[in-house]
């Protein structure tokens, strides 16, 4: 079945520096790449989507990028706030298949 | 509008205990979703309703695991003889049946079994 390798575990970054968390997935037929951010004791939000036949998508401060060839796929936060803080996962699911098969997450902390 | 709503927000219960556990998706959303997330981790897969019918049940770690969607809306997931190890958050999602079948999530029932 699928795989997603998500790094790194934690990242930490000065407010309104960029952040990039990277993420491989193993299924070549995998075609629809959300991106959850999660704070604590809350829900999964879903914060951005990318789907297989796009390269790139951006909404406001966050951008995703895929690559297909090398099957991984990056979340992109520009000018980074203190809200911006929790855990980020990825996920990973394909055609025909709805399961998605998430990252092991992402701890983002903003220093004010 | 309303998102997806589950109770009971948390759930104890003695090992060896059944329990049942509720979620209600998005007025209109066909699709629904269970998901179990352990301390530190990623949600992962447990089933996957379309209507009333379980589509993929393959997330279900064994027989003592159970859901039902009797009227296409409102699921229930029945754990049987629970195990200390079934302690988890319990997530629901739903989505459209039409493309990009974005899944919204609910805040989770925690289990705690003891």
């Amino acid at each position: 079945g699928e795989n997603v390798e998500q790094h790194p575990s934690t990242l930490s970054v000065q407010e309104g520096d960029s952040a990039v968390i990277k993420c491989t997935y193993s299924d070549s037929a995998s075609n629809y790449f959300p991106w959850y951010k999660q704070e604590l004791g809350k829900r999964p939000q879903l914060i951005i989507d990318i789907r297989s036949n796009v390269g790139e998508k951006k909404d406001q401060r966050i951008a995703v990028t895929l690559n297909k060839t090398a099957k991984h796929f990056s979340l992109h936060i520009t000018e980074t706030q203190p809200e911006d803080s929790a855990v980020y996962f990825c996920a990973a699911s394909k055609e025909g298949r709805r399961a998605l098969t998430f990252g092991s997450g992402t701890r983002l902390q903003v220093q004010p | 509008g309303a998102g997806v709503s589950q109770t009971p927000s948390n759930k104890v219960t003695e090992k060896g205990k059944y329990v049942e556990l509720r979620c209600d998706p998005i007025s209109g959303h066909t699709a629904l979703y269970w998901y179990r997330q352990s301390l530190g981790q990623g949600p992962e897969f447990l089933i996957y309703f379309q209507g009333t019918g379980a589509a993929d049940d393959s997330g279900l770690p064994n027989d003592r695991f159970f859901a039902v969607r009797p009227e296409g809306s409102v699921s229930t997931l029945k754990i049987q003889r629970t195990e200390r190890g079934d302690s988890a958050v319990y997530l629901c999602a739903s989505s459209t049946d039409r493309g990009p079948y974005e899944q919204y999530f609910g805040p989770g029932t925690r289990l705690t079994v003891t």
